[in-house]
């Protein structure tokens, strides 16, 4: 079962690049790599998901280095309303074309908080 | 949130009554996946049910909790006999199909259970 580790909470100010990284070093070979927004009081919402090398979409970047034991989400020039928990996932062996469940495995998430 | 929709928002109830959560999943969606997110933790997986069918409940506490996806209608959490730590907020997610390439997982609102 692949563990996800990233930093509790990162302070910004608006208008700056922000990177947040998570390890998992345990990832399986057909995992993917997928983030989640979470504003309060709502549920999540995906952002990104990615398998390997770069992926960017209109919200943000995922890098994912070769290794894949790691993966940074690349929110440029962040504003107020990004401030939110942030979620790495590497799902239960969920994987393109599998027959698993496919249920989420949340960690305790990064909470960003943006400053004016 | 791409049209999950949960009722109610909010729900109050003593110690031993029962708690009825609903989840309409996004339209064309089959497949539905319920969370509990305790203050400050990461959601939890609960249970996966497809049409008329659990797929996965080991998240799912053996007792007075119960799940089900009708072939017409919402899906449906139960909990018998709340007790204060069910306090939580539920959430339910849908997706399109599972094992292909549109796995994500759209959330809803949620729904914050109160046990006084």
């Amino acid at each position: 079962l692949a563990k996800t580790t990233q930093p509790i909470s990162m302070d910004s100010y608006e208008g700056q690049e922000v990177n947040i990284t998570c390890s998992h070093n345990n990832i399986a070979t057909n995992d993917y790599i997928t983030w989640y927004q979470q504003f309060p009081s709502q549920g999540p919402r995906f952002i990104i998901q990615g398998y390997k090398t770069k992926v960017t979409n209109e919200v943000a970047s995922l890098f994912i280095p070769a290794d894949r034991k790691s993966s940074t989400l690349s929110l440029p020039r962040v504003s107020l309303s990004d401030t939110a928990v942030y979620y790495c996932l590497v799902g239960d062996g969920v994987m393109r074309g599998s027959s698993n469940t496919g249920k989420l495995i949340f960690g305790q998430g990064t909470t960003l908080q943006v400053k004016p | 949130n791409a049209g999950v929709m949960q009722n109610p928002r909010h729900l109050v109830r003593r110690r031993g009554q029962e708690a009825r959560l609903r989840c309409s999943p996004v339209k064309g969606h089959s497949h539905v996946y319920w969370y509990r997110q305790l203050p400050e933790e990461g959601l939890k997986f609960m249970v996966y049910l497809q049409k008329e069918n659990i797929i996965d409940e080991s998240g799912m506490p053996k007792e007075r909790f119960s799940a089900e996806f009708p072939k017409e209608g919402p899906s449906i959490l139960r909990i018998q006999q709340v007790v204060r730590g069910d306090s939580a907020a539920y959430f339910c997610a849908s997706s399109p199909f599972h094992g292909g390439s549109e796995e994500t997982q759209y959330f809803g609102p949620g729904t914050r259970l109160l046990v006084l």
